[in-house]
């Protein structure tokens, strides 16, 4: 089984430009997270979805950063306008409700973000 | 607001000797906790999970909930370098969410 799939895995900008991540989750579940993780920092919840909905968007940047997942698949986490403070690894988490193990999330590598 | 706060921030051990990391939580009325491990420019790879105060052990990973003093430990027996990675502790309100609380992380060292 193919585990979360992200690219770009490295991406360099100056402050102003504009990056977009993809996410590929894991086949079957239905849930899709997007964290942000500082250097030396554990990560913290941007946005989460269920399908298509968005079920909690409450750390998200909005006036910035962007989230999508139009079929319930993959998604598409945008960054306008970049800051050097975005400076950050964002990590794509997938889970299947009622899965077992107390819906357990599944991580990719991440995607690392340097704004110079 | 849940906080997570490890303990300590980085760890040297040599290999075979018994590795003890520390996570303190502000919520009691937290339902799940997990233990994960990243290796440096890799993603998160979930160690345990534990739901109930006592011992869940995977491997050669044993978790210690204790909800009354608000502690989850992670024990680690006999590591190998290999096991030298960032160790996070997440903690999450219910069964059902991902909404996960992460604390920073305690940086483990083992030394052939």
């Amino acid at each position: 089984e193919a585990g979360v799939t992200q690219s770009p895995r490295y991406a360099v900008l100056q402050e102003g430009q504009a990056v977009s991540f993809w996410c590929d989750p894991i086949s079957g579940h239905d849930t899709l997270y997007w964290y942000q993780q500082p250097r030396d920092q554990g990560p913290q919840l941007l946005v989460y979805f269920r399908d298509e909905a968005v079920i909690d968007n409450s750390q998200l940047p909005s006036d910035r950063f962007s989230a999508v997942r139009p079929k319930g698949t993959n998604s598409t986490l945008k960054i306008q306008s970049a800051k050097q403070g975005d400076t950050a690894t964002y990590l794509c988490a997938s889970s299947r409700t009622g899965g077992g193990s107390g819906n357990t999330l599944y991580f990719g590598e991440g995607s690392r973000l340097i704004v110079v | 607001q849940q906080k997570v706060q490890q303990s300590p921030e980085s760890l040297t051990v040599s290999e075979g000797a018994m590795a003890s990391l520390n996570c303190t939580f502000s919520d009691r009325s937290s339902d799940n906790f997990r233990w994960y491990r990243q290796h440096s420019g890799k993603g998160l790879e979930v160690l345990v999970s534990i739901f109930s105060d006592g011992e869940k052990e995977e491997g050669s990973f044993t978790a210690h909930l204790n909800r009354a003093s608000l502690h989850v430990f992670l024990h680690i027996r006999e590591p190998q370098p290999s096991d030298s990675a960032l160790y996070l502790c997440a903690v999450s309100p219910g069964a059902n969410t991902g909404k996960l609380t992460f604390g920073h992380g305690t940086i483990l060292r083992v030394h052939p």
